[in-house]
């Protein structure tokens, strides 16, 4: 499974867009990108997830740069409620096991 | 929400004890996952099923047992359970979507074990 770096740590303002960065520079072709989050510990939630076209949905958008080697995780105007821990996850769209490998991810702090 | 439960939330036991934790789900999903997660790390993969003939080892399987009962019914065990399996628990399930490539992991919210 490819590998992702993410920073440990990042905060913004209430109201903002939080911009969540994600490293994989060993993603193979047929590997997708997944973002979760886990708020205090309660269980993880799916996020989004895209190949390489930049996707959105009413939570997020991704976006991933040509080269597919990084991504963006966008919360386009973050709350309060959106404080978490965020996962970028990196594992083939076809594979049978279908497992996802958690990193440490990103702790995100909303400021009010 | 409660397409995916777990029981119990929180179980406090003694070392050599054996231990079951269940995972039951109404989302109709073939495949159901067992995490654990340590204190500021992420989750890890304790075994994994694709239906219900079907059992995988994950990342750290020694110390714990499955069983899937039904197609809802995963439950993960501690035959002797020891102090440093104390960790938050997560049952997980998804759908196959090839098309879409989609795993879409649906999560209970975890059970909490204490192992003194």
């Amino acid at each position: 499974d490819a590998k992702t770096t993410q920073p440990p740590s990042m905060d913004c303002a209430e109201g903002r867009a939080a911009n969540l960065p994600c490293n994989h520079s060993t993603i193979s072709g047929n590997e997708y990108v997944y973002w979760y989050r886990q708020i205090h510990s309660q269980g993880p939630q799916y996020i989004i997830h895209g190949l390489k076209n930049n996707e959105t949905n009413e939570m997020a958008s991704l976006i991933i740069t040509e080269d597919r080697k990084s991504s963006t995780l966008i919360l386009p105007h973050a709350t309060l409620r959106d404080t978490a821990v965020y996962y970028c996850i990196v594992r083939p769209g076809m594979d049978s096991s279908y497992k996802l490998i958690f990193g440490s991810g990103t702790r995100l702090l909303v400021r009010p | 929400d409660a397409d995916v439960t777990q029981t119990p939330r929180n179980r406090i036991t003694k070392t050599g004890k054996r231990i079951m934790l269940e995972c039951s789900q109404t989302k109709g999903h073939d495949r159901m996952y067992w995490y654990r997660q340590d204190p500021g790390l992420g989750l890890r993969l304790i075994y994994y099923s694709f239906d219900v003939k079907d059992i995988n080892k994950g990342e750290i399987s020694d110390g714990y047992s499955v069983s899937r009962q039904a197609q809802a019914k995963f439950s993960l065990s501690l035959e002797s359970a020891i102090p440093n399996q104390t960790a938050l628990y997560f049952c997980a399930t998804s759908d196959l979507r090839l098309t879409s490539g989609s795993n879409e992991q649906f999560f209970g919210p975890g059970t909490r074990l204490t192992v003194l």
